[in-house]
């Protein structure tokens, strides 16, 4: 069926580069977004891929493959506020809402 | 940005009881909403689309009689959790399409947290 798997939990170190990983079995969706939401709070819009090829937005780039059924958010300089989930989201070809990945505890440590 | 609220942000209830929780587009239209549910760690599940004047569409599982969505007006809409039961406990958050905007972009509300006695 359709679905988005991420890895569940990454710890990574403040100032170092960290990716998480997005992937999928079924293809038809419009592009690929992903979403940071801190605990107790909303996810709140990070960036979106509607091509293959890298899209960068400040310490935060996201790639997308359609071909190798595979994205991924690249976070840089980490900083601790960094700590969060983040869900790669998809609309798949004639629904009208984002289809959430299975999300991906980022913990920033010192 | 556009901005979506959500009322209220939290809410503790007896068992039994049925509760509101609006959710508004603040600075633009809406013609479709989304309600979604997330259990702790967990991802964000869709429970419904909601329609401006039309009925909602919900996903499998979700049973309409007991979540109740109106959507009224192109700013607001409400989810009603009727005859709540603990295990209905959870964060609800709504999220907005602007109508204008081509791109295909949600705005989300910051989520109701919903604990039922």
């Amino acid at each position: 069926g359709q679905s988005l798997e991420q890895p569940s939990e990454v710890t990574a170190v403040e100032g170092a580069i960290v990716q998480i990983n997005c992937t999928y079995q079924t293809s038809g969706f419009y592009g690929l977004s992903w979403y940071q939401q801190h605990d107790g709070g909303a996810p709140t819009f990070l960036s979106y891929n509607g091509l293959d090829g890298l899209e960068e937005t400040g310490r935060f780039s996201s790639f997308l493959s359609r071909s190798d059924s595979y994205g991924y958010l690249l976070l840089q300089e980490l900083q601790m506020k960094d700590s969060a989930s983040y869900f790669c989201a998809v609309k798949w070809a004639g629904a009208n809402n984002l289809f959430f990945g299975t999300g991906t505890r980022l913990t920033v440590i010192p | 940005g556009a901005v979506v609220s959500q009322h209220p942000s939290r809410v503790i209830c007896k068992s039994g009881t049925s509760v509101k929780i609006e959710c508004r587009s603040l600075d633009f239209q809406a013609t479709t909403m989304f309600w979604y549910r997330q259990f702790p760690k967990k991802s964000l599940m869709l429970m419904a689309t909601s329609n401006e004047g039309s009925k909602a569409t919900y996903e499998q599982g979700v049973e309409k009689d007991k979540f109740l969505i109106n959507h009224a007006s192109l700013t607001l809409s409400t989810l009603t959790v009727t005859s709540a039961h603990p295990e209905d406990s959870s964060f609800y958050i709504c999220s907005a399409r602007e109508d204008s905007k081509i791109k295909e972009t949600q705005y989300f509300g910051p989520g109701t947290r919903l604990l039922v006695l």
